[in-house]
This record gives C-alpha cells, sequence and structure tokens, in this order.
C-alpha cells in the first residue's frame, strides 16, 4: 500500500519569508496529491490539490510542485501571514485509499 | 460552515458506556469516511461508505460500529472503548471519485475514561 512520509514536523518562519513542506511517497500509482490546511479546532481544508500529469499548480501565495519520478511533491507558501499558521498535511491517492503524512505545524512569527 | 456537520464537538464517556457520532454533509456527496486522528499521527481511515454501501473496514475493533442509513448521514456508534480510543473523529465526504477532495467536519473530541 501507500506510505506518505513528511518534513518537517515543525516549522518557524518569520511574517514575510516563504515555508516550503516536503511529501515523499512509495506506490508509482498514486495520481492524486491534496493538501489540507488544519487550524485549531477545525478539522483539515482543501488548499491545493495537484494531479499526476501535471508538474506544479499555483494559487496566489500558494504553490505545489510534483516530481513523479523521484516520487515527491512539495507545498511552497509565498510571503506568509501570522494567518498561514497552522498543521499542514500532505496526502496520496493510489489504487486504495487516500492516504496522509503525518503533518506540519507551521508558526509564522509577525 | 464546512458542509459537513459533526456532533457532538467533545465527548467525555467511561469504558462502558455507548454513545453514538454523528455526521451529516449537505454537498450533495455520495461517500462518507470516518477518520481518527491521534496526535502527531496520520490520519488514520477507519470506515468508507459509497452509495451507502460499506465499501472499506480498516482492521478497525468491533467496538467501533459505522451505520449509514443514507447519503447524507453517518454514524459512529461506540461501546466499551478504551483509554487508548481517545482521539479526534473526523467525518469527511466526496463525490466518489477516486479523484475528489475529501471534505472534513470539524471533529469530535473523544475522551474515554
Amino acid at each position: 500500500g501507500e506510505n506518505v512520509e513528511q518534513h518537517p514536523s515543525t516549522l518557524s518562519v518569520q511574517e514575510g519569508d516563504s515555508a516550503v513542506i516536503k511529501c515523499t511517497y512509495s506506490d508509482s500509482a498514486s495520481n492524486y496529491f491534496p493538501w489540507y490546511k488544519q487550524e485549531l479546532g477545525k478539522g483539515p481544508q482543501l488548499i491545493i490539490d495537484i494531479r499526476s500529469n501535471v508538474g506544479e499548480k499555483k494559487d496566489q501565495r500558494i504553490a505545489v510542485t510534483l516530481n513523479k519520478t523521484a516520487k515527491h511533491f512539495s507545498l511552497h507558501i509565498t510571503e506568509t501571514q501570522p494567518e498561514d499558521s497552522a498543521v499542514y498535511f500532505c496526502a496520496a491517492l493510489g489504487n486504495n485509499d487516500m492516504r496522509f503524512g503525518a503533518g506540519t505545524r507551521l508558526t509564522v512569527k509577525p | 460552515e464546512t458542509g459537513v456537520t459533526q456532533t457532538p464537538r467533545h465527548l467525555v464517556m467511561g469504558m462502558t458506556n455507548k454513545k453514538s457520532l454523528k455526521c451529516e454533509q449537505h454537498l450533495g456527496h455520495n461517500a462518507m469516511y470516518w477518520y481518527k486522528q491521534s496526535a502527531k499521527k496520520p490520519l488514520e481511515l477507519m470506515f468508507v461508505y459509497s452509495l451507502e454501501e460499506r465499501v472499506e473496514n480498516n482492521s478497525v475493533p468491533s467496538r467501533f460500529s459505522p451505520e449509514c442509513p443514507n447519503s447524507s448521514h453517518l454514524f459512529l456508534h461506540l461501546h466499551t472503548l478504551q483509554p487508548e480510543d481517545s482521539a479526534l473523529y473526523l467525518c469527511a465526504s466526496s463525490q466518489g471519485d477516486r479523484n475528489s477532495p475529501l471534505h472534513f467536519g470539524n471533529g469530535t473530541r473523544l475522551t474515554v475514561t
């Protein structure tokens, strides 16, 4: 089955700096890679996703890149703001179910 | 409002109690899921229902019993739980297409004493 590794587990950046979170997956059949943001007291919310036929996708300050050969994908947040502070989860969908990374706690210091 | 509503938000129960978690989705989706979220661990898929039929059961102990009476409602019945079952239980829904994103509720924080 699929196995998703996520790094780092915690990340602290200064407001305005960029943040990068990286994930690797094991199932070469995986073809859908969403990213979720979970704020305190709430459930995970989808912020961006990418499919295996695309190498990069952007949505304002958020971008995701996918390297199918190396089986890794990354989330990039530019010009970070305090409201970006949350736990971020990557996920990969293979032949069976959606597998999640263990999460990255991002703290943006004002 | 997330479109997926879970009740209660918090639940404390003893090991001999019986309780139920409720989930309702207002998104017109045809698949619903239960996930368990424990600290510093990946989300664990427990059950999947598609078109009201259970299509996946990831070796979850029988003290957890799901019920899906229709495509908008999902329950998780709990009985004789253990302290290690304390966690955040998340409900999600999707269109059922394998490439459709999951929409999560805000979860029920369960504490077993």
